[in-house]
Protein backbone atom coordinates (compact mmCIF):
# COMPACT_ATOMS: atom_id res chain seq x y z
CA UNK A 1 0.00 0.00 0.00
CA UNK A 2 0.98 3.18 -0.94
CA UNK A 3 -1.15 5.08 2.03
CA UNK A 4 -1.91 8.53 1.34
CA UNK A 5 -0.26 10.40 -1.46
CA UNK A 6 -0.07 14.08 -2.09
CA UNK A 7 1.03 15.90 -5.31
CA UNK A 8 2.64 18.48 -5.80
CA UNK A 9 5.00 18.34 -2.77
CA UNK A 10 6.47 22.40 -3.17
CA UNK A 11 4.20 24.77 -5.49
CA UNK A 12 4.63 28.35 -5.91
CA UNK A 13 1.65 30.40 -7.22
CA UNK A 14 1.10 34.16 -7.98
CA UNK A 15 -1.87 35.50 -5.65
CA UNK A 16 -5.37 35.72 -7.34
CA UNK A 17 -4.21 31.94 -9.66
CA UNK A 18 -6.09 28.75 -8.81
CA UNK A 19 -4.59 24.99 -8.22
CA UNK A 20 -5.74 22.11 -7.16
CA UNK A 21 -3.78 19.86 -4.46
CA UNK A 22 -4.17 16.36 -5.11
CA UNK A 23 -4.47 13.83 -2.56
CA UNK A 24 -5.43 10.04 -2.93
CA UNK A 25 -4.92 6.50 -0.81
CA UNK A 26 -5.26 3.24 -1.42
CA UNK A 27 -6.77 1.90 1.98
CA UNK A 28 -9.99 1.92 0.98
CA UNK A 29 -10.75 4.66 4.54
CA UNK A 30 -13.55 6.03 4.42
CA UNK A 31 -13.09 9.79 5.90
CA UNK A 32 -10.38 11.74 4.64
CA UNK A 33 -9.65 15.86 5.49
CA UNK A 34 -7.55 18.54 4.84
CA UNK A 35 -5.40 19.87 7.34
CA UNK A 36 -3.15 23.38 7.09
CA UNK A 37 -0.16 23.70 9.39
CA UNK A 38 1.31 27.02 10.42
CA UNK A 39 4.13 27.86 13.06
CA UNK A 40 2.56 28.17 15.92
CA UNK A 41 -1.11 27.55 14.79
CA UNK A 42 -0.75 23.68 14.77
CA UNK A 43 -3.26 21.24 12.80
CA UNK A 44 -6.35 23.39 11.52
CA UNK A 45 -8.81 21.19 9.66
CA UNK A 46 -10.40 22.97 6.47
CA UNK A 47 -12.22 20.50 5.30
CA UNK A 48 -13.27 16.70 5.46
CA UNK A 49 -15.28 14.20 4.09
CA UNK A 50 -17.12 11.09 5.42
CA UNK A 51 -17.27 9.29 2.09
CA UNK A 52 -17.98 9.98 -1.38
CA UNK A 53 -20.50 12.69 -2.18
CA UNK A 54 -20.10 13.71 1.05
CA UNK A 55 -18.50 16.55 2.13
CA UNK A 56 -17.99 18.97 4.74
CA UNK A 57 -16.28 22.37 6.77
CA UNK A 58 -13.88 22.34 8.71
CA UNK A 59 -12.09 25.11 11.11
CA UNK A 60 -11.22 26.95 8.27
CA UNK A 61 -12.88 26.44 5.18
CA UNK A 62 -12.39 30.00 3.08
CA UNK A 63 -10.89 30.25 0.32
CA UNK A 64 -11.27 26.71 -0.50
CA UNK A 65 -13.07 23.86 -1.94
CA UNK A 66 -13.19 19.94 -1.79
CA UNK A 67 -15.30 17.38 -4.05
CA UNK A 68 -15.66 13.21 -2.84
CA UNK A 69 -16.18 11.66 -6.72
CA UNK A 70 -14.29 8.21 -5.48
CA UNK A 71 -13.55 7.09 -2.20
CA UNK A 72 -10.08 7.23 -2.83
CA UNK A 73 -9.46 10.79 -3.95
CA UNK A 74 -9.85 14.08 -2.39
CA UNK A 75 -8.82 16.62 -3.77
CA UNK A 76 -8.28 20.18 -2.86
CA UNK A 77 -9.30 23.81 -4.77
CA UNK A 78 -7.44 27.03 -3.83
CA UNK A 79 -9.90 29.33 -5.74
CA UNK A 80 -7.78 32.53 -5.87
CA UNK A 81 -4.48 31.70 -4.11
CA UNK A 82 -3.91 34.51 -1.54
CA UNK A 83 -0.04 35.40 0.28
CA UNK A 84 -2.73 34.32 3.70
CA UNK A 85 -2.61 30.96 1.99
CA UNK A 86 1.10 29.84 2.41
CA UNK A 87 1.50 27.21 4.30
CA UNK A 88 2.04 22.64 4.59
CA UNK A 89 -1.01 21.15 3.82
CA UNK A 90 -2.07 17.74 5.17
CA UNK A 91 -3.93 15.30 3.86
CA UNK A 92 -4.98 12.38 6.40
CA UNK A 93 -7.79 9.55 6.18
CA UNK A 94 -9.39 7.33 8.40
CA UNK A 95 -10.79 4.18 8.94
CA UNK A 96 -14.36 3.44 9.77
CA UNK A 97 -15.22 0.19 9.55
CA UNK A 98 -18.40 -1.85 10.80
CA UNK A 99 -17.35 -0.82 14.84
CA UNK A 100 -16.92 2.90 13.99
CA UNK A 101 -13.91 2.44 16.52
CA UNK A 102 -11.83 5.53 15.72
CA UNK A 103 -8.08 4.33 14.89
CA UNK A 104 -6.59 8.00 14.37
CA UNK A 105 -5.60 9.53 11.07
CA UNK A 106 -2.75 8.19 8.76
CA UNK A 107 -1.36 11.49 7.36
CA UNK A 108 0.31 12.06 3.81
CA UNK A 109 3.95 13.90 3.15
CA UNK A 110 2.58 17.23 2.88
CA UNK A 111 2.32 20.00 0.13
CA UNK A 112 4.53 23.06 0.86
CA UNK A 113 2.63 25.96 -0.76
CA UNK A 114 4.45 29.54 -1.11
CA UNK A 115 1.75 32.66 -2.30
CA UNK A 116 4.00 35.35 -3.52
CA UNK B 1 -13.60 25.82 21.35
CA UNK B 2 -12.02 23.05 22.76
CA UNK B 3 -8.37 22.33 22.42
CA UNK B 4 -5.16 20.06 23.09
CA UNK B 5 -2.27 21.73 24.82
CA UNK B 6 1.01 21.13 25.90
CA UNK B 7 3.26 22.18 28.86
CA UNK B 8 6.54 22.34 27.02
CA UNK B 9 7.43 23.55 23.45
CA UNK B 10 11.02 21.74 23.48
CA UNK B 11 12.50 19.48 25.32
CA UNK B 12 16.29 18.45 25.33
CA UNK B 13 17.31 14.93 26.50
CA UNK B 14 20.81 12.92 26.35
CA UNK B 15 21.25 9.94 24.41
CA UNK B 16 19.79 7.05 26.21
CA UNK B 17 17.65 8.30 28.65
CA UNK B 18 14.02 8.67 29.00
CA UNK B 19 11.94 11.78 27.47
CA UNK B 20 8.61 12.19 29.19
CA UNK B 21 6.17 14.51 27.10
CA UNK B 22 3.13 16.15 28.25
CA UNK B 23 0.09 17.18 27.12
CA UNK B 24 -3.12 18.62 29.08
CA UNK B 25 -7.07 18.35 27.21
CA UNK B 26 -9.77 20.23 27.77
CA UNK B 27 -12.84 18.47 26.18
CA UNK B 28 -13.66 16.15 28.96
CA UNK B 29 -15.90 14.09 26.37
CA UNK B 30 -12.79 13.17 24.60
CA UNK B 31 -12.04 9.45 24.97
CA UNK B 32 -10.11 8.59 22.81
CA UNK B 33 -5.98 10.15 22.28
CA UNK B 34 -3.29 9.57 20.18
CA UNK B 35 0.90 10.61 19.87
CA UNK B 36 1.61 11.48 16.75
CA UNK B 37 5.59 11.80 15.62
CA UNK B 38 6.42 14.75 13.07
CA UNK B 39 9.89 14.86 11.44
CA UNK B 40 11.42 17.64 9.70
CA UNK B 41 9.52 17.73 6.45
CA UNK B 42 7.07 14.71 6.60
CA UNK B 43 3.76 14.24 7.63
CA UNK B 44 2.79 13.47 11.41
CA UNK B 45 3.34 9.56 11.99
CA UNK B 46 0.90 7.58 14.23
CA UNK B 47 2.93 6.52 17.44
CA UNK B 48 0.48 4.96 19.81
CA UNK B 49 -3.18 5.81 21.01
CA UNK B 50 -5.22 5.16 24.21
CA UNK B 51 -9.16 4.82 24.95
CA UNK B 52 -10.52 6.19 28.05
CA UNK B 53 -11.00 2.87 29.57
CA UNK B 54 -7.49 2.58 29.80
CA UNK B 55 -4.84 4.50 31.52
CA UNK B 56 -1.79 3.28 30.85
CA UNK B 57 -0.54 1.57 26.87
CA UNK B 58 2.67 0.09 25.94
CA UNK B 59 4.39 -0.36 22.35
CA UNK B 60 7.58 -0.48 21.43
CA UNK B 61 10.02 1.54 23.77
CA UNK B 62 6.90 3.95 23.88
CA UNK B 63 4.23 4.15 26.91
CA UNK B 64 1.17 6.62 26.94
CA UNK B 65 -0.55 7.49 30.18
CA UNK B 66 -3.80 8.78 30.38
CA UNK B 67 -5.20 10.45 33.83
CA UNK B 68 -8.76 11.43 33.16
CA UNK B 69 -9.05 13.14 36.73
CA UNK B 70 -6.61 15.89 35.71
CA UNK B 71 -7.33 15.69 31.79
CA UNK B 72 -3.79 14.65 31.41
CA UNK B 73 -1.81 13.01 28.44
CA UNK B 74 1.77 11.54 28.81
CA UNK B 75 4.23 9.90 26.38
CA UNK B 76 7.28 7.94 27.29
CA UNK B 77 10.14 7.25 25.16
CA UNK B 78 12.47 4.76 27.15
CA UNK B 79 16.30 4.61 26.22
CA UNK B 80 15.62 7.95 23.47
CA UNK B 81 17.86 7.77 20.34
CA UNK B 82 18.64 10.07 17.89
CA UNK B 83 16.26 8.90 15.46
CA UNK B 84 13.58 10.11 18.36
CA UNK B 85 14.18 13.28 17.20
CA UNK B 86 11.09 15.29 15.91
CA UNK B 87 8.20 17.34 16.74
CA UNK B 88 5.19 15.13 19.03
CA UNK B 89 1.74 16.13 18.93
CA UNK B 90 -1.04 14.95 20.82
CA UNK B 91 -4.59 14.70 19.86
CA UNK B 92 -7.84 14.06 20.96
CA UNK B 93 -11.22 12.91 19.70
CA UNK B 94 -14.04 10.48 20.16
CA UNK B 95 -13.68 6.76 20.24
CA UNK B 96 -16.55 6.39 18.32
CA UNK B 97 -16.67 8.10 15.08
CA UNK B 98 -20.06 9.24 14.58
CA UNK B 99 -21.46 10.42 11.15
CA UNK B 100 -20.53 13.44 11.38
CA UNK B 101 -16.89 12.76 10.74
CA UNK B 102 -13.81 12.14 13.06
CA UNK B 103 -12.71 15.19 13.93
CA UNK B 104 -9.19 14.90 16.06
CA UNK B 105 -8.27 18.62 17.66
CA UNK B 106 -4.34 18.17 17.63
CA UNK B 107 -2.14 20.30 19.95
CA UNK B 108 0.74 22.36 19.27
CA UNK B 109 3.61 20.14 19.91
CA UNK B 110 6.45 19.65 21.54
CA UNK B 111 9.70 19.28 19.56
CA UNK B 112 12.56 16.64 21.00
CA UNK B 113 16.03 17.22 20.70
CA UNK B 114 18.38 14.14 21.65
CA UNK B 115 22.14 14.97 22.59
CA UNK B 116 24.64 12.88 21.18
Amino acid sequence: NAGVTQTPKFQVLKTGQSMTLQCAQDMNHEYMSWYRQDPGMGLRLIHYSVGAGITDQGEVPNGYNVSRSTTEDFPLRLLSAAPSQTSVYFCASSYVGQTSYNYGYTFGSGTRLTVV
Amino acid sequence: GESVGLHLPTLSVQEGDNSIINCAYSNSASDYFIWYKQESGKGPQFIIDIRSNMDKRQGQRVTVLLNKTVKHLSLQIAATQPGDSAVYFCAEGPHMIKAAGNKLTFGGGTRVLVKP
